[in-house]
């Protein structure tokens, strides 16, 4: 299993601000994923950030906007940039293990 | 592409009533299926879980069974609490492991005493 740590839990923003969300895992994992959950709908991935290489978009997803950093095995970050009252999600951290994916407790965002 | 299509809620059911939601997906190779649960106010949570065909995932009186055939995991239980009441996501990963989820819409489930 793996163990993963999310900061902030919620945060309210100013719009045109930057919010970075950082992502802790209790163990060294090749893949971690980004997942935005709009208000009262379901999961949608960002992007999959590998260790070493540039994080992978999902279409409707831009690195300008969501910048992602990977510098070690259990750390990510991501950042949502220039917020505007739709980016008001909860964003979630996930890693897959051998049979089941795990996720942090998320971050809800709240943008005014 | 993959996908994952659930039954629409909200579900509003009697305690001790039979409970089934719908999930049905769509998925080269042979993925694993998952059913998540999301209390008010919590994170996502593991329910249970089947990784190949006609395995029966099983967890607090939820089962669910890989169906290939009809590509199918619907999840029951036979007699829902109060407590069970939260949103329910069907979800599979690629055959391949190690990949992301993706998720059905969810189906809130509500349950009066």
């Amino acid at each position: 299993s793996a163990v993963i740590s999310q900061k902030p839990s919620r945060d309210i923003c100013q719009r045109g601000t930057s919010l970075t969300i950082q992502c802790q895992v209790d163990s060294q994992v090749t893949m971690m994923f980004w997942y935005r959950q709009q208000p009262g709908q379901s999961l949608t991935l960002i992007a999959t950030a590998n260790q070493g290489s540039e994080a992978t978009y999902e279409s409707g997803f831009v690195i300008d906007k969501f910048p992602i950093s990977r510098p070690n095995l259990t750390f990510s970050t991501l950042t949502v940039s220039n917020m505007s009252p739709e980016d008001s999600s909860i964003y979630l951290c996930s890693v897959s293990g051998t049979a089941e994916a795990f996720f942090g407790q998320g971050t809800r965002l709240t943008v005014v | 592409g993959n996908s994952v299509t659930q039954m629409e809620g909200p579900v509003t059911l009697s305690e001790e009533a039979f409970l089934t939601i719908n999930c049905t997906y769509t998925a080269t190779g042979y993925p694993s299926l998952f059913w998540y649960v999301q209390y008010p106010g919590e994170g996502l949570q593991l329910l249970l879980k089947a990784t190949k065909a006609d395995d029966k995932g099983s967890n607090k009186g939820f089962e669910a069974t890989y169906r290939k055939e009809t590509t199918s995991f619907h999840l029951e239980k036979g007699s829902v609490q109060v407590s069970d009441s939260a949103v329910y996501f069907c979800a599979l990963s690629g055959s391949a492991g190690r990949r992301a989820l993706t998720f059905g819409s969810g189906t809130r489930l509500q349950v009066q005493p």
